[in-house]
Parts: C-alpha cells; sequence; structure tokens
C-alpha cells in the first residue's frame, strides 16, 4: 500500500488568496489524482497529474483555477486560485498502483475554508 | 462519461441488523467497482472491491455483489455494529484507460444504533 502525505491538513484564507496543497507519496506511482469534496457531499475528481505532461482536467475544473505540477513520480501539488467562499472544500490526493493494482489509496486530506 | 447513482443517502439499522446499500454505473466499460468507507473528518477507505469478472466477494461480514447486465452493485454488512457506522462511497473505474481515476456515487450515511 501506498501511504500519502498530504499538507497542510487544514487552512483559512482570505477571498481572493491562493493555496497550494502538497501531495507526497512514499514509493513512485504513475498516476496521481486530485479531489475535491464538498461538504456533506462526495468526492469529485478535479484532475489527473501527469508526470512529464500536463494535467488532465474533468469537465468543470479549469487550469487557471486549480493549476497543477508534477515534477517527479512521488510529488504534485494543486493550488486553488483566486478563492472564494465556494471553494471552500476537502481537497484530497489519491494514486493507485498499477493496472495490475488498482486501489486507490487518498491522502489525509486538506481542509479548507475561504472567509 | 461515467454516472454513478447511490441508493440510500441514508441507513438507520439497529445492531445486529443487515444493511445493503445499492449503486448503478452507467458505462458499460467500467470494470472495476470498490467501496470506500468515510469516517468523520477522515480519509476514505477501501473495505472491499470487485472486478467485473467476479459475479460476488465476500470479507467477513461485508460482501458485494456485481451485476454487468443491469450495470448495477451492491454493498451487504452483516451483523452490523456500532462501529460500522460511518458514510459509504461506492466507485467505478475502467482500469485499462485510467487505473485508479474513480466516479463516485453519492454516499450513503449509515447509522448502526445499538
Amino acid at each position: 500500500s501506498a501511504v500519502i502525505s498530504q499538507k497542510p491538513s487544514r487552512d483559512i484564507c482570505q477571498r481572493g488568496t491562493s493555496l497550494t496543497i502538497q501531495c507526497q507519496v512514499d514509493s513512485q506511482v504513475t498516476m496521481m489524482f486530485w479531489y475535491r469534496q464538498q461538504p456533506g457531499q462526495s468526492l469529485t475528481l478535479i484532475a489527473t497529474a501527469n508526470q512529464g505532461s500536463e494535467a488532465t482536467y474533468e469537465s468543470g475544473f479549469v487550469i487557471d483555477k486549480f493549476p497543477i505540477s508534477r515534477p517527479n513520480l512521488t510529488f504534485s501539488t494543486l493550488t486553488v486560485s483566486n478563492m472564494s467562499p465556494e471553494d471552500s472544500s476537502i481537497y484530497l490526493c489519491s494514486v493507485a498502483g498499477d493496472v495490475m493494482n488498482t486501489e486507490a489509496f487518498f491522502g489525509q486530506g486538506t481542509r479548507l475554508t475561504v472567509v | 462519461g461515467e454516472n454513478v447513482e447511490q441508493h440510500p443517502s441514508t441507513l438507520s439499522v439497529q445492531e445486529g441488523d443487515s444493511a445493503v446499500i445499492k449503486c448503478t454505473y452507467s458505462d458499460s466499460a467500467s470494470n472495476y467497482f470498490p467501496w470506500y468507507k468515510q469516517e468523520l473528518g477522515k480519509r476514505p477507505q477501501l473495505i472491499i472491491d470487485i472486478r467485473s469478472n467476479v459475479g460476488e466477494k465476500k470479507d467477513q461480514r461485508i460482501a458485494v455483489t456485481l451485476n454487468k447486465t443491469a450495470k448495477h452493485f451492491s454493498l451487504h454488512i452483516t451483523e452490523t455494529q456500532p462501529e460500522d457506522s460511518a458514510v459509504y462511497f461506492c466507485a467505478a473505474s475502467i482500469t485499462w484507460t485510467s487505473y485508479g481515476k474513480l466516479t463516485f456515487g453519492q454516499g450513503t450515511i449509515l447509522t448502526v444504533h445499538p
């Protein structure tokens, strides 16, 4: 199984500012994912972070709002830009092993409150 | 894209009863169906999963069934205990194109009363 460290675990931010969330994995993984979990809701995929190429965004999410970096096979960042109260959510990173071992593991999440 | 519907949204049972949560998916190409348990303030944790070449899988008190023709799968928890109280999410994935990429159902809040 993969051990994922995500930070910060929580933050309170002013509207209009940006927050960068970090995700560190204890092993090299090809696929890394970023999800958003709005209060009391399910998980929605924001994007797939690909090492060495641009992230692939899901419908409703754009790079200008959620820029993602993936500098190597163990690390990724998600930035929430120009925040508004509607961005208040839990953001989780996730990784999976490989095509034969597809269990997805999650970081502990970043609880973001925008005031 | 894939769409996963989950029912019920809330489920309340007495300790020792069984609980059943049902999900349907839309994309017939989906071939991997995990179930996650999320306790309050914690990350989702995989409790059981099933692949499309299997109709049923069991792990102690937890079982999952899959009907590919009808495109639905279900989680069965027997002899429920108060510590089973949590939010349960089903999910679907197409592993050969994007393993690890999950589409989640809306979640079921399970409450087990002592």
